[in-house]
């Protein structure tokens, strides 16, 4: 079956700690993936997306994901957090044999960063 | 620029009552539209997804439907509402050019079934 699976669901750190948040997928053919944001507050939006090409993706306010086709991963990554990245984290696949318009989203994993 | 619309933000409904929750978007032609529903600690869960007026995809089965009158518009519906449809429902839309990547989210809708 489709899935996509988070295994940190409640992260907590200090400001200028590393990040890393596990995200891993079962869907069958090629595979777009995605990492949504939600802000507290705000909608969800997307931070960044992997379609082809370099597998080490960057995003938006120094994110960056790393597709490791072998392990089916798609790891988002920060080298030093900040307050305001406290939010909510949600990675997604869509492609394969059900084709783009079906996404299948993770559950999601909250980040607070401590000032 | 394009922009999307939810409302109500929040509804309390007593089970066994209908239900009508409305999305439209602006700035956009022919979008592919979405309804999702989030629960706690359960992510987002794709109900429905449209490409077209009237056509309607169905992800989950269940005492929801979806509709889409006008190309812009997206209804979620249901004739009795249940306990286990609580949540915050969330309308996107993307487009297919250049590619159906991005999703685009509205704010949501908070709806308590009582």
């Amino acid at each position: 079956a489709q899935s996509v699976s988070q295994h940190n669901h409640h992260v907590i750190l200090s400001e200028a700690a590393s990040l890393e948040l596990g995200c891993n997928y079962s869907y069958g053919g090629t595979v777009n993936l995605f990492w949504y944001v939600q802000y507290p507050g705000q909608h969800l939006q997307l931070l960044l997306k992997y379609f082809s090409g370099d597998p080490l993706v960057k995003g938006i306010k120094g994110f960056e994901a790393e597709f490791i086709k072998s392990k089916f991963s798609f790891n988002l990554r920060k080298p030093s957090v900040q307050w305001s990245d406290t939010a909510e984290y949600f990675c997604a696949v869509n492609g394969g044999a059900s084709g783009t318009y079906k996404y299948i989203f993770g559950t999601g994993t909250r980040l607070k960063v401590l000032a | 620029s394009q922009t999307i619309h939810q409302w109500p933000a929040t509804l309390v409904q007593p089970v066994g009552s209908p239900l009508s929750l409305e999305c439209t978007v602006e700035g956009t032609s022919n979008p592919n539209l979405y309804w999702y529903r989030q629960a706690a600690g359960r992510g987002l869960q794709l109900l429905f997804y449209s490409v077209g007026i009237g056509q309607i995809s169905s992800e989950v089965p269940q005492n929801l439907s979806a509709s889409r009158p006008q190309d812009r518009q997206f209804i979620l519906s249901s004739k009795k509402l249940l306990l286990s449809d609580s949540g915050f429902y969330l309308c996107a839309w993307s487009v297919d050019y250049p590619s159906t990547d991005t999703q685009y989210f509205g704010p949501g809708t908070r709806l308590t079934v009582l």
